[in-house]
């Protein structure tokens, strides 16, 4: 199985700061790597596919880049309504694998 | 607007049987792979497993977790994907989601989930 390891687990951070999560790979993916937003009570939204394509209807200071086993979701300008926890999702082989999620909350 | 609404969740019994449905509507449902996944309480989210679509001959794949206990099936005249849940213990308690995939990408749309626990 591809293990996703996802850091950090958790981060406090102030509106209008730029955050960063990142997702390792246990083994080469390509670019089989989707971003998702989850908040309380609420099913995963995806913000990003294909390690670095916006969703449609996603804010753009949301982006994504990587490629192989290196994956980072960027927000550039943290709002109030992206307080959230964010996972990581491979899509390259079977099983599908998530990362651990990164909840960001408010400093 | 594409929509993916799950039902039949519940209370079961360690070692019962449940199962979940997810109606599709906004999309051509036949094209697409579908995908349940879970979410334990305050955990993470698990993929529990895959049936592809008619072109590819509704073949499934399991999470290993699940495999030889649960069953993926669509029905496309109806819409309808379904998740068959035998020998449950009370690990698969979880929210339970349904989404839609296109060939070669990740989910794209979530169902808004539906509750199962397994007690005695």
């Amino acid at each position: 199985d591809i293990q996703m390891t996802q850091s950090p687990s958790s981060l406090s951070a102030s509106v209008g700061d730029r955050v960063t999560i990142t997702c390792r790979a246990s083994q080469g993916i390509r670019n089989d790597l989707g971003w998702y937003q989850q908040k309380p009570g609420k099913a995963p939204e995806r913000l990003i596919y294909a390690a670095s394509s916006l969703q449609s209807g996603v804010p753009s200071r949301f982006s994504g880049s990587g490629s192989g086993t290196e994956f980072t979701l960027t927000i550039s300008s943290l709002q109030p309504e992206d307080f959230a926890t964010y996972y990581c999702l491979q899509h390259n082989s079977y099983p599908r694998t998530f990362g651990q999620g990164t909840k960001v909350e408010i400093k | 607007e594409v929509q993916l609404v799950e039902s039949g969740g519940g209370l079961a019994q360690p070692g019962g049987s449940l199962r979940l449905s997810c109606a599709a509507s906004g999309f051509t449902f036949s094209d697409l792979y579908m995908d349940w996944f879970r979410q334990a309480p305050g955990k993470g989210l698990e993929w529990v497993g895959r049936v592809r679509n008619k072109a590819n001959r509704y073949t499934t794949e399991y999470a290993a977790s699940v495999k030889g206990r649960f069953t993926i099936s669509r029905d496309d005249s109806k819409n309808s994907l379904y998740l068959q849940m035998n020998f449950l213990k009370t690990e698969d308690t979880a929210v339970y989601y349904c989404a839609r995939c296109r060939q070669g990408s990740s989910p794209d749309y979530w169902g808004q989930g539906t509750l199962v626990t397994v007690s005695s």
